[in-house]
């Protein structure tokens, strides 16, 4: 059973860079789309963007600018980062895996944290 | 980008009723629609992915219809724990979207 966790500061000053990772366990890293998706409070979810087992990237063009997605196959964690952090960059951040064979779906989700930009 | 609306945004009803949600995307996604449901405080979990196809474990009564822009979840009869916001999916385009939400209350 594939599991996900998030980890990394709670609290981002603003303009800073927000960085969290996300540990892969009890299972491969390969065949899928790593990808971050946030929520801010009481509101919708947003897809960030995805970095592939091959280590290609894809991003959300409303940031694509400010996100960076990495990984580390060797350690199964993959990483994000968001700079020049604002308040709207408030969220709970959740890492997921996509798996091609169920169309791109977000099948594994990691249980979240939030985050939260303030001075 | 490709927008993704649901309707109604929330609706009340009670055990046992028979429940439906829509999901329209401003251009044509084929069968790359997804459905998730989220419980206050956790992560969303799939539903139903290519618009019909239900994920392993889930609960006959929840099914999925649709294809091109328009798509429908339909809950053939609510149960107590099926209390939660419901959220549709793109994965059509490069950039995958999510729909606004519908939040499923208790009557």
């Amino acid at each position: 059973q594939v599991q996900l966790q998030e980890s990394g500061p709670g609290l981002v000053k603003p303009s800073e860079t927000l960085s969290l990772t996300c540990t892969v366990s009890g299972g491969s890293i390969s065949n899928y789309y790593w990808s971050w998706i946030r929520q801010p409070p009481g509101k919708g979810l947003e897809w960030l963007g995805y970095m592939s087992n091959s280590g290609s990237t894809n991003y959300n063009p409303s940031l694509k600018s400010r996100v960076t997605i990495s990984g580390e196959a060797s350690k199964k964690q993959f990483s994000l980062k968001v700079s020049s952090v604002t308040a709207a960059d408030t969220a709970v951040y959740y890492c997921t895996r996509a798996i091609t064979g169920l169309a791109d779906a977000f099948d594994v989700w990691g249980q979240g944290t939030m985050v939260t930009v303030s001075s | 980008d490709i927008e993704m609306t649901q309707s109604p945004s929330s609706l009340s009803a009670s055990v046992g009723d028979r429940v439906t949600i829509t999901c329209r995307a401003s251009q044509s996604i084929s069968t790359y629609l997804h459905w998730y449901q989220q419980k206050p405080g956790k992560a969303p979990k799939l539903l139903i992915y290519s618009a019909s196809s239900l994920q392993s474990g889930v609960p006959s009564r929840f099914s999925g219809s649709g294809s091109g822009t328009d798509f429908t979840l339909t809950i053939s009869s609510l149960q107590p724990e099926d209390f939660a916001t419901y959220h549709c999916q793109q994965g059509y385009s490069t950039k995958w979207t999510f729909g606004q939400g519908t939040k499923v209350e208790i009557k």
